[in-house]
C-alpha cells in the first residue's frame, strides 16, 4: 500500500533546534491528517491534526502544514526537545478509516 | 485523562487455535476500531464498528475474524483459527462519535505470537 508515504525512515535533530517531519500521499479522497507520536511497547498517541479545509493548524511547539495541490503533510515541532524522541506516525482519514504512513524515527540529541 | 485499555498485552497462542483479543475503549466514545501492525511493516485498518455493527472492513477482515461489543464496556477481536501470519500487534481504537474530523485514541496493543 502506497498511498501514504514517509520517505525519511529517521532523522536527527539538536535540542532547540527545528524537526520537520513529512509524509506524501496519493488519494485525494482523504479529508482528515493526523500525526501521532510513537513510544516502544505503547500505542499511537494522538498529537495534531489538520482538516482537508484548512492548510495550517497549530498546537504548542506543534504546527502541521497541509498541501493539497502537492498532496503533502508535514510537522514541524519548535523548539525541539530530547522527549520528543520517538516515532512519529502521518494518518490519514478516509471513510472514517486511518491509512499510516510507515513513520519516521525522530533523534533529538542534547 | 481517560484511555483505551487493551488485555492481554502479550498472547502465545498454537496455530489453529482461536484467541479473542480484549479492549476497553474510552467510556463515552461510540466508534471503534481494530488495527494490526505486522513487524516491520505499516499499521493497517481492519475493521470498525458502530452501533453494534461493522462499519467498514479491510480485505484483510475475512471470515476467520469477528468482532463484538458484548456488554457496554468491552470490544473484542476474536480469530477463530489463527495462522502463522497473524502473529502481530494488534490495536484497539476508539472515536468519540461519527463526526469525520476526530481524532482516534489508541490503546497500547496486545503482541499476539502465534506458534
Amino acid at each position: 500500500d502506497q498511498q501514504v508515504k514517509q520517505n525519511s525512515p529517521s532523522l536527527s535533530v539538536q535540542e532547540g533546534r527545528i524537526s520537520i517531519l513529512n509524509c506524501d500521499y496519493t488519494n485525494s479522497m482523504f479529508d482528515y491528517f493526523l500525526w501521532y507520536k510513537k513510544y516502544p511497547a505503547e500505542g499511537p498517541t494522538f498529537l495534531i491534526s489538520i482538516s482537508s479545509i484548512k492548510d495550517k493548524n497549530e498546537d504548542g511547539r506543534f504546527t502541521v502544514f497541509l498541501n493539497k495541490s502537492a498532496k503533502h503533510l508535514s510537522l514541524h515541532i519548535v523548539p525541539s526537545q530530547p522527549g520528543d524522541s520517538a516515532v512519529y506516525f502521518c494518518a490519514l482519514n478516509a471513510g472514517n478509516m486511518l491509512t499510516f504512513g510507515g513513520g519516521t524515527r525522530l533523534m533529538v540529541k542534547p | 485523562e481517560p484511555e483505551v485499555t487493551q488485555t492481554p498485552s502479550h498472547q502465545v497462542t498454537q496455530m489453529g487455535q482461536e484467541v479473542i483479543l480484549r479492549c476497553v475503549p474510552i467510556s463515552n466514545h461510540l466508534y471503534f476500531y481494530w488495527y494490526r501492525q505486522i513487524l516491520g511493516q505499516k499499521v493497517e485498518f481492519l475493521v470498525s464498528f458502530y452501533n453494534n455493527e461493522i462499519s467498514e472492513k479491510s480485505e484483510i477482515f475475512d471470515d476467520q475474524f469477528s468482532v463484538e461489543r458484548p456488554d457496554g464496556s468491552n470490544f473484542t477481536l476474536k480469530i477463530r483459527s489463527t495462522k502463522l501470519e497473524d502473529s502481530a500487534m494488534y490495536f484497539c481504537a476508539s472515536k468519540l462519535d461519527r463526526v469525520w474530523n476526530q481524532p482516534q485514541h489508541f490503546g497500547d496493543g496486545t503482541r499476539l505470537s502465534i506458534l
